[in-house]
């Protein structure tokens, strides 16, 4: 049973340009969030992806943007790229309880993305 | 959404257990708590949760008073490769989930 998958785990882009990263929930998860984790920090929450609407969003520019598609799985994207978007890019999944509760959260190892 | 206060980091010995204690002073009722650790360049890892009281599984123990305003990960007799960074989370019931905060975690360093 695949845990969380994500794609690629490296990317190096240049100042001004888009990326867009991939992932793919654990079997049995409807429900994506996604992290940024800058060197030395805890990830910080991007948005979050159920029914594949966005429902949860943190503090995070208009730049950065979601999709996720009918199979759960989900990219993220990120326009016009700042030196200060280098980080790693965390995918998280689970799934939502009939207790009202998210189950934990199944992380993927993450995509290491550095602008130039 | 709870904020929660941890020590930056902490050292410990291979054998002894270690305790790393989390505040979380405005829980609110419906929230529970959670831990994950973290090796470098991997995402977080779930260790453990709960409501109130203790819980145990095969790799830690959580303890919870009752005003729930702090929690206590204990890891019995740690090995060198529990180093590691150690983060609590408070979660809220339903949709808000996500928005958990993971702050800076506890870097929690085993030495031989």
């Amino acid at each position: 049973d695949a845990g969380v998958t994500q794609s690629p785990t490296h990317l190096i882009k240049t100042r001004g340009q888009q990326v867009t990263l991939r992932c793919s929930p654990k079997s049995g998860h409807d429900t994506v969030s996604w992290y940024q984790q800058a060197l030395g920090q805890g990830p910080q929450f991007i948005f979050q992806y159920y029914e594949e609407e966005e429902r949860q969003r943190g503090n995070f520019p208009d730049r950065f943007s979601g999709h996720q598609f009918p199979n759960y799985s989900s990219e993220l994207n990120v326009n016009a790229l700042l030196l200060g978007d280098s980080a790693l890019y965390l995918c998280a999944s689970s799934a939502l309880q009939g207790n009202g509760y998210n189950s934990p959260l199944h992380f993927g190892n993450g995509t290491r993305l550095t602008v130039t | 959404l709870a904020k929660t206060t941890q020590p930056i980091s902490m050292d410990s010995y291979e054998g002894q257990e270690v305790n790393i204690t989390c505040s979380h002073n405005n829980i609110a009722t419906n929230d529970y708590i959670t831990w994950y650790q973290q090796f470098p360049s991997q995402g977080p890892r779930f260790i453990i949760q709960g409501y109130k009281t203790k819980v145990t599984n095969e790799v830690a123990s959580l303890f919870i008073p009752a005003d729930r305003k702090s929690s206590t990960l204990s890891l019995p007799r740690v090995s060198l490769s529990d180093t590691a960074v150690y983060y609590c989370l408070v979660v809220p019931k339903g949709t808000n989930a996500g928005k958990s905060t993971f702050g800076d975690g506890t870097t929690l360093t085993v030495k031989p």
